[in-house]
This record gives structure tokens, C-alpha cells and sequence, in this order.
């Protein structure tokens, strides 16, 4: 089945203890992406990669990290969360965007609680 | 800069019933695409349906299907025959062609009654 994985699906942690939420996808995609979701903020992105890596940064990159070193995975990285960083988290990825006309296809999301 | 406005933040819907979810975007490119996502109060985010701006038929899938006016800027989503599993939350998107970055609506809920 196609589909983006994305793990854990619910995460609580403390401040300052660094985590990574992994993301997978079986579609051979080129591109990929991390979103994060707040309520009346909307949904927001991390960072975006558009191959192996290719990585840039989105709208709020600062407090993660990312890294594409498979075209398959694409790891959302915290080395210190903060409380502000307590979100839902989507990863999401597609094929190339050549006139913004490939849907993103979103994993099941992490609900992350930092405290 | 490309914008999605959805005016409608609620909506109800008998069950059997057709329902239409609005959506109006403003972009300055000649080549987009529109999609529409739901996310149920579970939390995941579907890719429902998409319209690319050069499709000359208006794009169905299944019970969904998009109302694409092109001079109005207008991509609206048609739920034909509600159930009690579509109520959720309705995002109306586009993407930057330059970065992929997804723009998204504010967002419509949607709840059907039995």
C-alpha cells in the first residue's frame, strides 16, 4: 500500500531531551516535507526537501533539524524541544512539483506534547 | 503571493444530502493546482480531490467533486449523498510552484446529521 509513515503517533517528553519523529515513504518520491498544525495558527512548514540531500527551510525551521540521506526517509529532529514545539506534526510527500500540480500526501501525524 | 479563503467556518448537512464547500484562491501563476483535504477529528489530513487550472473538465472522485470556475477564481467541493463519516474538517489548498510549500484555507467544518 502506498502510503507516508510517520513515528511515533503520540510522543510526550520533556524540555531539553532531544527526539527524532521519523518519516517514510514508499512512493519514490523526490519530494518531501514537515508540517506543524496549532490551533488558529493553521498549518505550517518546517522544512522541505526537493531530492536527496536537497533540504531548505520552510516557514518556522527554528528548533529542528532534518536530513534526507534516502530518498525514502526524511527524519524531523529536535535536539531541544522547547514547550512552544508542542504540536501536531505532519510529514507529507509528493512527486516534483513542476507547476504545483502533484498532490502532497500526509503521513498520519504525531501529536508531540512537550513539557 | 498565492491565497486560499474559505468564508464558511461551519456548515451542516443532512445525511443523503448534498453539500458544497466553498473556496476562492488568488495566485499570479498560469499553471496551479487546486486540492481539497479532510481531516477528521482523528487528526489525519486526506487528499480528497485535485483540479489542475489547464483541466478543462471539472475533476470527480467517488462522491467528491470540484466546481472549478476559472474567471471566478473559485474551486468549490461537492459532496454528493453525505454520510455521517464526512464530518470534518475541509481544507481547500494550493501549491507554491517554486518551494511545494502547500497553502491552505482556513479551513471548513463540516457536520452531518442523521
Amino acid at each position: 500500500e502506498a502510503q507516508v509513515t510517520q513515528n511515533p503517533r503520540y510522543l510526550i517528553t520533556v524540555t531539553g531531551k532531544k527526539l527524532t519523529v521519523t518519516c517514510s515513504q514508499n512512493m519514490n518520491h523526490e519530494y518531501m516535507s514537515w508540517y506543524r498544525q496549532d490551533p488558529g495558527l493553521g498549518l505550517r512548514q518546517i522544512y522541505y526537501s526537493m531530492n536527496v540531500e536537497v533540504t531548505d527551510k520552510g516557514d518556522v525551521p527554528e528548533g529542528y533539524k532534518v536530513s534526507r540521506k534516502e530518498k525514502r526517509n526524511f527524519p524531523l529532529i529536535l535536539e531541544s524541544p522547547s514547550p512552544n514545539q508542542t504540536s501536531l506534526y505532519f510529514c507529507a510527500s509528493s512527486l516534483v512539483i513542476a507547476g504545483g500540480n502533484s498532490p502532497l500526501h500526509f503521513g498520519n501525524g504525531t501529536r508531540l506534547t512537550v513539557t | 503571493a498565492q491565497k486560499i479563503t474559505q468564508t464558511q467556518p461551519g456548515m451542516f448537512v443532512q445525511e443523503k444530502e448534498a453539500v458544497t464547500l466553498d473556496c476562492t484562491y488568488d495566485t499570479s501563476d498560469q499553471s496551479y493546482g487546486l486540492f481539497w483535504y479532510k481531516q477528521p477529528s482523528s487528526g489525519e489530513m486526506i487528499f480528497l480531490i485535485y483540479q489542475g487550472s489547464y483541466d478543462e473538465q471539472n475533476a470527480t472522485e467517488g462522491r467528491y467533486s470540484l466546481n472549478f470556475q476559472k474567471a471566478r477564481k473559485s474551486a468549490n467541493l461537492v459532496i454528493s449523498a453525505s454520510q455521517l463519516g464526512d464530518s470534518a474538517m475541509y481544507f481547500c489548498a494550493m501549491r507554491n510552484s517554486n518551494t511545494g510549500k502547500l497553502i491552505f484555507g482556513q479551513g471548513t467544518t463540516l457536520q452531518v446529521k442523521p
